[in-house]
C-alpha cells in the first residue's frame, strides 16, 4: 500500500502571511493523482487542490498552490494571504491512476491562523 | 446541489452493542466510500461501492462490520458487536465515477464513542 507522510502535526501562520504544509509519499507507480483536502471543525472534508502526476506544471487555485517534486515524491501546499477561515486540518492524499483505487491519506496538519 | 448526508452526527454506545450509520450520497454519484478516521489519524478506507456492487472491502473487519448499498443509492454501515477501538469518526463520501482524478465529496461524518 502507498504511504503518505505529513511530518508537521501542527502549524501556525499570521493572518495575511504565507505558510507551506509539507507532504511526502511513497509509491512505485508513475501515474497517480495527489490531493489536498481541508477538514474544518465541522468535519466535512473539502477539496482544496489536486495535481496530476504526469503534469509538470504545479496546480494553483486562487491563494492555494502546490510545489510538486515528482522525483523527490514531495507535494507541499502553499497558502498565500492566509485568512482566518483557512484554519483547519489539512490532509494530503494519494490516489493511483488505476480506476477504482482508494485514496490514501496522511495523518494531517492542524493549521492555526493568528489574527 | 445537496451534499452528502450522514446520520446520526453523534452516537455513544456501550461495548458489545450494535450501531448503524446511514449515508445518502449526492444524487447521481455512482461511487460511494466509507472511511474510518481515528483521532489523530487520516481517514482509512473501509469499503468502496460502485453502484450497488463492492469494489474494495479489503480493510473492512468483516467479523463485526458490514455495509450495504441497496439500489445503488443510500448506504448503511453496521458494527456488531462494537469494541472500544471502534471509537472514531465514520465518514461517507461519494463521487461521479471511479476515475482517479474525480473529486470525492464528503459528508460531515458520524462521531462514534464506544464506552
Amino acid at each position: 500500500a502507498q504511504t503518505v507522510t505529513q511530518s508537521q502535526p501542527e502549524m501556525s501562520v499570521q493572518e495575511a502571511e504565507t505558510v507551506t504544509l509539507s507532504c511526502t509519499y511513497d509509491t512505485s507507480e508513475s501515474d497517480y493523482y495527489l490531493f489536498w483536502y481541508k477538514q474544518p471543525p465541522s468535519r466535512q472534508m473539502i477539496l482544496v487542490i489536486r495535481q496530476e502526476a504526469y503534469k509538470q506544471q504545479n496546480a494553483t487555485e486562487n491563494r492555494f498552490s502546490v510545489n510538486f517534486q515528482k522525483a523527490a515524491k514531495s507535494f507541499s501546499l502553499k497558502i498565500s494571504d492566509s485568512q482566518l477561515g483557512d484554519a483547519a486540518m489539512y490532509f494530503c492524499a494519494y490516489r493511483s491512476a488505476d480506476t477504482g483505487n482508494q485514496f490514501y491519506f496522511g495523518t494531517g496538519t492542524s493549521l492555526t491562523v493568528i489574527p | 446541489e445537496a451534499g452528502v448526508a450522514q446520520s446520526p452526527r453523534y452516537k455513544i454506545i456501550e461495548k458489545r452493542q450494535s450501531v448503524a450509520f446511514w449515508c445518502n450520497p449526492i444524487s447521481g454519484h455512482a461511487t460511494l466510500y466509507w472511511y474510518q478516521q481515528i483521532l489523530g489519524q487520516g481517514p482509512k478506507l473501509l469499503i468502496q461501492f460502485q453502484n450497488n456492487g463492492v469494489v474494495d472491502d479489503s480493510q473492512l473487519p468483516k467479523d463485526r462490520f458490514s455495509a450495504e448499498r441497496l439500489k445503488g443509492v443510500d448506504s448503511t454501515l453496521k458494527i456488531q458487536p462494537a469494541k472500544l477501538e471502534d471509537s472514531a469518526v465514520y465518514l461517507c463520501a461519494s463521487s461521479w465515477t471511479l476515475t482517479a482524478n474525480t473529486e470525492a465529496f464528503f459528508g460531515q461524518g458520524t462521531r462514534l464513542t464506544v464506552v
